[in-house]
């Protein structure tokens, strides 16, 4: 089963809008992470979150993380056609050693 | 490092045959984990070890799906008899483990086509 739940499942902007993705999770998690994947391809990592970590930034990247609403988003500002890709997050489970289990994604279609 | 290798890149095979997927982690890394991502399921864990040992197949979908690990720098996942409905990428990815805050690598995956 999915430990994370992604919405929206879909997100079609203009360049240089903001464009905002969120996660649910259901159990204790020691950390979440999020990825970029490109049709075709393999996952790429693009930013991890602490689980005692409240905001964390990478360049136009914003993610933000809610414990005690086991929820995180995901915010990518100003954004690039480039940036067109589906957006996973995974939660490395507290309880569980590691394991890395993945929402459902949401594709993201950034219009020139 | 050349990152995570899975071999092959694409494979078709017809239903009933056995196949099987491979994979050479990142050197050190004591994690290996092995994902199927099709459009309905999404990406699925189906297997993970530690070490070269199998922590939770809970993800396995079927006695016909089997995963090894026989050393730290190999790793295969076989379907026999393969099935139209195994048609999907399979990943697999690795992570250091040597702290819980760590990020996965993935292989570019094979995509299966099962006819």
């Amino acid at each position: 089963s999915q430990q994370g739940e992604e919405d929206p499942q879909a997100l079609s902007i203009q360049e240089g809008e903001n464009a905002t993705m969120n996660c649910s999770y259901k159990t204790s998690i020691n950390n979440l992470q999020w990825y970029r994947q490109n049709s075709g391809r393999g996952l790429v990592h693009l930013i991890l979150i602490r689980s005692n970590e409240r905001e964390k930034h990478s360049g136009r990247l914003r993610v933000t993380l809610d414990t005690s609403k086991k929820s995180s988003s995901l915010l990518i500002t100003a954004s690039r056609a480039a940036d067109t890709a589906s957006y996973f997050c995974a939660t490395d489970e507290a309880a569980a050693g590691n394991k890395l289990t993945f929402g459902g994604g949401t594709r993201v279609l950034v219009k020139p | 490092d050349a990152g995570v290798i899975q071999s092959p890149r694409h494979e078709v095979t017809e239903m009933g045959q056995e196949v099987t997927l491979r994979c050479k982690p990142i050197s050190g890394h004591d994690y290996l984990f092995w994902y199927r991502q099709t459009m309905m399921r999404g990406l699925e864990l189906l297997i993970y070890f530690n070490n070269n040992v199998p922590i939770d197949d809970s993800g396995m979908p079927e006695d016909r799906f089997s995963a090894k690990m026989p050393n730290a720098s190999f790793s295969t996942l076989k379907i026999q008899p393969s099935e139209p409905r195994d048609s999907a990428v399979y990943f697999c990815a690795t992570h250091p483990g040597q702290g819980v805050n760590t990020e996965a690598f993935f292989g570019q995956g094979t995509r299966l086509t099962v006819v």
